[in-house]
């Protein structure tokens, strides 16, 4: 079975300030994780997705996560917060189907960042 | 420009009354989803498509139906044994990954209120 745990339903950063969103992972099978974003009131966006090539993956918006196994963490940074960075996210690991396909998601409950002037 | 539609964006119920929520992509991705999310639940998985004519359970699918006739659509209706259907429910597609999972793409979401 997969599963997600997000540390800290809510964060607080001041502009400029590092960011820091912790996700640690369940699996059975090698793990494929995502990092999504979310805006009030519309979907979820793709920021990052690991796939077992470089442990430091890069994504949009200048967010970076790495990914440790012996810690099973893939933990979300980046360098300078700003103020269009105040939103929900979500970590997703990988989950099996019925038919042993790999191409389903399981979602952790999200971190609410705040961002503060 | 390729994407998921959602619509409506805002939808009511009546006690006992089954709605249809809508869901079109045109980014020809073979896999479907529909999620229900809450505040503080994060997503959960309602049902999910894998190909047309073929769908299965996710984790909460009790009082929920679906349908997936046509590739780029894939209806979920809520129906009245589902008791507590106010939500944000949010429908997702990917390319179908059979060894590596796919980057889902979203909607913009529907949000159902109860009258």
């Amino acid at each position: 079975a997969q599963s997600v745990t997000q540390l800290g339903s809510h964060v607080s950063v001041s502009e400029g300030a590092l960011v820091l969103l912790r996700c640690n992972y369940s699996s059975s099978v090698p793990p494929y994780l995502f990092w999504y974003v979310q805006y009030p009131n519309q979907g979820l966006q793709l920021l990052l997705k690991y796939t077992s090539a470089a442990t430091l993956v890069k994504g949009i918006n200048g967010f970076e996560a790495e990914f440790k196994k012996s810690e099973t963490s893939f933990h979300l940074t980046k360098p300078s917060a700003h103020m269009s960075d105040a939103a929900e996210y979500f970590c997703a690991v990988r989950s099996i189907g019925p038919g042993g396909g790999a191409d389903g998601l399981t979602f952790g409950k999200g971190t609410h960042l705040i961002i503060q002037p | 420009d390729g994407g998921i539609t959602q619509s409506p964006k805002y939808l009511f119920r009546k006690e006992g009354q089954n709605v249809t929520l809508s869901c079109e992509q045109n980014l020809n991705h073979d896999a479907m989803y529909w999620y229900r999310q809450d505040p503080g639940q994060g997503l959960r998985l309602i049902y999910y498509s894998q190909i047309v004519n073929d769908f299965q359970k996710g984790d909460i699918a009790e009082g929920y139906s679906v349908s997936r006739e046509k590739k780029e659509s894939f209806p979920l209706t809520v129906t009245s044994a589902q008791k507590n259907p106010t939500a944000f429910y949010l429908c997702a597609s990917s390319p179908r990954g059979r060894v590596i999972p796919q980057p889902q793409h979203f909607g913009d979401g529907t949000r159902l209120s109860i009258l």
